[in-house]
């Protein structure tokens, strides 16, 4: 098994501009999800997925999007990409349908610029 | 307000000693979690815990649900323990999964 899967591990953008951040899991995980990670705080929810279909917001859903047409698929777009959204991004699955009822699964990270 | 505090925040120590890092909490929880960052930035599971203890290898994971604290031990540390460990928890109300800021811990040859 590959495990949890994300590209690009690096990315740069521009003030304005859309990007999709691809993450795959091969586990047939029903829950995923997708976190941020800024200096200084902890992991932060941005949005999840309990299952093929069904999506919904974190703790901080706005500006990015997600859909999850697929159990083994959950992308996240910046519609409009700023500032404040350079981080670090991880996308996570475990077995269950909700977030950590069993072992976590993390991707490697996606480290994102926005000039 | 944070649902999940750690200490310490840094922590150095010589390769050899036994380590303590401890993770307070808020919220009634139904899971525990200790994972494990590596300076490369990959997050790996260490336990998941709802009542008592764990051990694997040289780690040592406990939790008092009564006091809302856990610790994560490691005995004989080594440089390669060098990483951040973060504590989380799955809260009883709600699809709710809190994270500590981690504490870094470099340990020196």
């Amino acid at each position: 098994n590959a495990g949890v899967t994300q590209t690009p591990k690096f990315q740069v953008l521009k003030t304005g501009q859309s990007m999709t951040l691809q993450c795959a899991q091969d586990m047939n995980h029903e829950y995923m999800s997708w976190y941020r990670q800024d200096p200084g705080m902890g992991l932060r929810l941005i949005h999840y997925s309990v299952g093929a279909g069904i999506t919904d917001q974190g703790e901080v859903p706005n500006g990015y999007n997600v859909s999850r047409s697929t159990t083994e698929d959950f992308p996240l777009r910046l519609l409009s990409a700023a500032p404040s959204q350079t981080s670090v991004y991880f996308c996570a699955s475990n077995k269950g349908a909700l977030a950590g009822t069993d072992t976590q699964y993390f991707g490697p990270g996606t480290r994102l610029t926005v000039l | 307000k944070n649902e999940v505090e750690q200490s310490p925040q840094n922590l150095t120590a010589q390769e050899g000693e036994f380590i303590t890092i401890n993770c307070s909490y808020s919220v009634g929880i139904s899971a525990l979690h200790w994972l494990q960052q590596h300076p490369g930035g990959g997050i790996v599971s260490l336990f998941m815990l709802s009542s008592g203890k764990k051990k694997h290898g040289r780690l040592i994971a406990t939790i008092n649900i009564q006091e809302k604290h856990s610790s994560l031990h490691i005995t004989a540390s080594h440089p390669r323990d060098s990483a951040v460990y973060i504590c989380a928890v799955r809260s009883w109300d709600g699809n709710q999964f809190y994270f500590g800021t981690g504490t870094s811990l470099t340990v020196i040859p």
